[in-house]
């Protein structure tokens, strides 16, 4: 399809395990952004990338979680020492250009850490 | 601390009436509002938006306010249908600087 496409769609782990998330980004979009949405949360902004480049990753919450985009297409967010914590729905989006404005969203990878 | 509010966290509505869903923000240097629809198991879509220099913008059944010396914005759905039923998420952001700020959201549950 022409959508933002995430996988896994469903990954569960346990505490302690590294976990790779992958987005695919609507093809020719410059901006991608990875936000996390906990239960009864509104996503919330973990980082973005224009280009290659990471050019804002303040709400990263601590050095376990890393994202790379080194090609300016596909994305992987790495979580490392998975905790209970962590477990949320984890949102790509892309936009065609940096400038904030309409994000287009995959439908999630959803993480369970044990 | 909470920079954009919806402190509504479910509405019902019968189909064919109003629906009205509300958003309170504190940051006053936030300057484009958007609304995003969820329906489950599916990530958000976009539905509509208004920049500051506006105080109201249409399309279609979905209009949205908005009052910047009260930081507040709202969304009408007119007239409700069954298949608006979907969270709805407010967010924010000072354009073209800073990545979306988004609200915990509204579930609404429109009736037949």
């Amino acid at each position: 399809g022409a959508g933002v496409s995430q996988t896994p769609s469903n990954k569960v782990t346990e505490k302690g395990k590294y976990v790779e998330l992958r987005c695919d980004p609507i093809s020719g979009h410059t901006a991608l952004y990875w936000y996390r949405q906990s239960l009864g949360q509104g996503p919330e902004f973990l980082i973005y990338f224009q280009g290659t480049g990471a050019a804002d990753d303040s709400g990263l919450p601590n050095d376990r979680f890393f994202a790379v985009r080194p090609e300016g297409s596909v994305s992987t967010l790495k979580i490392q020492r998975t905790e209970r914590g962590d477990s949320a729905v984890y949102l790509c989006a892309s936009s065609p250009h940096g400038q904030v404005g309409e994000l287009f969203f995959g439908e999630g990878s959803r993480l369970t850490v044990l | 601390d909470q920079q954009v509010k919806q402190n509504s966290p479910s509405l019902s509505v019968q189909e064919g009436r109003i629906s009205i869903l509300n958003c309170d923000y504190t940051n006053s240097m936030f300057d484009y509002f958007l609304w995003y629809k969820k329906y489950p198991a599916e990530g958000p879509t976009f539905l509509i938006s208004i920049s500051s220099i506006k105080d109201k913008n249409e399309d279609g059944r979905f209009t949205v306010f908005l009052n910047k010396s009260a930081k507040h914005l709202s969304l009408h759905i007119v007239p409700s249908q069954p298949g608006d039923s979907a969270v709805y998420f407010c967010a924010a952001s000072v354009e073209g600087n800073t990545p979306l700020v988004f609200g915990k959201g509204t579930r609404l549950s429109v009736i037949a």
